[in-house]
């Protein structure tokens, strides 16, 4: 079975600093990725995703993940963290039929 | 364009009550689902659907129903709510290739 776990239940970090929200993944063959945000009180909405290709993939609001096939992992990461990025994230494994398996999620708090 | 809309936003039951959720989407997609979110354990799969007419269970369908007799609608029902099933529940629709999922802001169920 997919899976994805996310190690960490919360992320302090310093406006204007670099971020980084872990995921490693566990799947048998090759992984369709995705990361998704949520702010309170909202539904989840789309950061990015990774099916082939370049390692490093580019998403919304200044978001990037990098794809590690060694290391199985697919972190989330900023160059420079604003207060509005604080949300829950959570990073997810496709299965068949496009079904969703989620890891528990990260809460992200970026400070003044 | 409105995307996916769930009624109701919220909503308390008592033990032993019988509810349905609805969920709405104007995207034409073939493929929806029903996710309920618990603290701490991200999100995980309820029920889903891959075109008019089909159900399938997911990881987590005791005590829930669902059917999709229009393309656009996939209704979650609740025969008779446990406190167990106090969560918020997602809706979300996709189409069939590599593409992302959409999701409704959510349904926040609450069982006395």
């Amino acid at each position: 079975a997919q899976s994805v776990a996310q190690p960490e239940d919360q992320v302090n970090v310093a406006e204007g600093n670099p971020l980084t929200v872990k995921c490693t993944y566990s799947v048998s063959g090759n992984p369709y990725l995705f990361w998704y945000v949520q702010y309170p009180n909202r539904g989840l909405q789309f950061l990015l995703k990774y099916i082939t290709g370049d390692n490093l993939v580019k998403g919304s609001y200044g978001f990037e993940a990098e794809f590690n096939k060694s290391q199985t992992s697919f972190h989330l990461k900023k160059p420079s963290a604003l207060v509005s990025d604080s949300a829950l994230y959570f990073c997810a494994v496709r299965e068949s039929f496009q079904k969703l398996v989620f890891g528990t999620g990260t809460r992200l708090l970026v400070s003044p | 364009n409105a995307g996916v809309t769930q009624t109701p936003k919220f909503r308390v039951l008592k033990t032993g009550q019988s509810m349905t959720l609805l969920c709405a989407q104007d995207m034409n997609h073939e493929y929806m689902y029903w996710y309920r979110q618990d603290p701490g354990m991200g999100l995980r799969l309820i029920h889903y659907s891959v075109g008019e007419g089909t159900t399938a269970k997911g990881e987590v369908p005791d005590g829930y129903n669902v059917s999709r007799l229009k393309k656009q609608n996939f209704l979650l029902g609740l025969e008779s709510a446990a406190p167990s099933q106090t969560s918020v529940y997602f809706c979300a629709s996709t189409q069939q290739g590599a593409t992302e999922a959409f999701f409704g802001q959510g349904t926040r169920l609450t069982v006395v």
